[in-house]
């Protein structure tokens, strides 16, 4: 069975940083590109980062780009995000996702971060 | 970048009513998929490639499209139907979602 557990998720203020990571089980993770996807409270999907599975290509939305940092240990199993300068408007639940090709066939149950003062 | 449009934003249909959602892209895109979402939970993959439902999905649920415009179909609504469902372009960077469309049962 495939699983996605994220962690790292919390309060933390404006201007601050924060290291999300994901874990994968149930596949060969080193086979699959990842994502990262939030959802803001009471909003829709926004897609924010994308790593191939060899770590050769990475992807960002505008919003994150220069901001934000995907990365991945497939000795480990897990994928990351490092935030910083985070914003009001990056509190969302942050989910990851498996790609399949492009599109995400497998979700985590998301990490909540709030960033507020 | 892409910007998928769905309509209706809401809506609200009877058990056994047909059911049809759209997804209008700015730009053409080689497929759509669709996720749907109950409340309190994570996304489901619910059809890829347009119109391949995603395993475990009732045949009740269909897909279509091509250019531009998309649809899903709920051939008969059943109360488990209850969702928001969003469409997903993967065509070009940055891949982007529509904003939804929350179905009720009535």
């Amino acid at each position: 069975e495939v699983q996605l557990v994220e962690s790292g998720g919390g309060l933390v203020q404006p201007g601050r940083s924060l290291k999300l990571s994901c874990v994968a089980s149930g596949f060969t993770f080193s086979n699959y590109g990842m994502n990262w996807i939030r959802q803001a409270p009471g909003k829709g999907l926004e897609w924010v980062a994308y790593i191939s599975s060899g770590s050769s290509y990475i992807y960002y939305a505008e919003t994150v780009k220069g901001r934000f940092t995907i990365s991945r240990d497939n000795a480990k199993n897990t994928l990351y995000l490092q935030m910083t300068s985070l914003r009001s408007e990056d509190t969302a639940l942050y989910y990851c996702a498996r790609a399949r090709g492009v599109f995400f066939d497998y979700w985590g149950q998301g990490v909540m971060v709030t960033v507020s003062s | 970048e892409i910007v998928l449009t769905q309509s209706p934003t809401t809506m609200a249909a009877s058990p056994g009513e047909k059911v049809t959602l759209t997804c209008r892209a700015s730009s053409s895109v080689s497929y759509m998929h669709w996720y749907q979402q109950r409340s309190g939970t994570s996304p489901k993959l619910w059809i890829y490639e347009t119109s391949k439902l995603a395993s475990g999905v009732p045949n009740r649920f269909s897909g279509s499209g091509s250019g531009t415009s998309y649809s899903l179909t709920i051939n008969s609504m059943e109360t488990e139907d209850a969702a928001t469902y969003y469409c997903q372009q993967g065509s070009s960077y940055p891949f982007t979602f529509g904003s939804g469309t929350k179905l009720e049962i009535k």
